[in-house]
């Protein structure tokens, strides 16, 4: 398995402004996954980052509001640009752990509420 | 694409009770599929898996069973407990075919003492 830390666990955050989560590995993985959990609901996939290429958005999701980063096989951030009160959810991180395949572990997620 | 349902949405249960959580898959191609508990205040956590190419699998408690003709796959916990409370999540994830998960929308079980 992969340990996984998120940062920050939560936040409070204002309309209007940006906050970027962080996500540490503790093994190099090839593949990172940011999902959004909105409340009591299921998770839903943002985007796949694959480090040295552009991130791969989903249906619905686009660069400008959801910039991520992938500098190496243990790092990335996901940052939600100009909030809004729909943006309040969980944002998970998760990793595709290489040579098991398909199997994806999550951390413990960013819990964002947005005034 | 790829749509999983999950039921029941709640399910209560005494403890020391069994509990089974069903999901059914539309894409035949689908060949992973876990399950994830997750806990209040915490991220999903890994609990079983079982490939398209074995019917059953059994961890302790937890077992699954996967109909491949039917594109169903249960998740059946024996001797509940009440640390076994918290929201269960099925997927299903299709090889080959990106690294998506498609998430079933969570079964919230209850254990009462």
């Amino acid at each position: 398995s992969a340990v996984i830390s998120q940062k920050p666990s939560r936040d409070i955050c204002q309309r209007g402004t940006s906050l970027t989560i962080q996500c540490q590995v503790d093994s190099q993985v090839t593949m990172m996954f940011w999902y959004r959990q909105q409340p009591g609901q299921s998770l839903t996939l943002i985007a796949t980052a694959n480090q040295g290429s552009e991130a791969t958005y989903e249906s619905g999701f686009v660069i400008d509001k959801f910039p991520i980063s992938r500098p190496n096989l243990t790092f990335s951030t996901l940052t939600v640009s100009n909030m809004s009160p729909e943006d309040s959810s969980i944002y998970l991180c998760s990793v595709g752990v290489a040579g098991v395949g398909d199997i994806q572990y999550f951390g413990a997620g960013t819990r964002l509420s947005v005034l | 694409g790829e749509n999983v349902e999950q039921h029941p949405s709640t399910l209560s249960v005494q403890e020391g009770d069994s509990a089974v959580i069903k999901c059914t898959y539309s894409d035949s191609a689908s060949n992973y599929f876990p399950w994830y508990k997750q806990e209040l205040g915490k991220g999903p956590q890994l609990i079983i898996d079982i490939r398209s190419n074995v019917g059953e699998k059994k961890d302790q408690r937890i077992a699954v069973t996967l109909n491949k003709t039917a594109k169903h796959f249960s998740l059946h916990i024996t001797e509940t407990q009440p640390e076994d409370s918290a929201v269960y999540f099925c997927a299903a994830w299709r090889d080959n075919y990106g690294q998506n998960f498609v998430f079933g929308p969570g079964t919230r079980l209850s254990v009462l003492p």
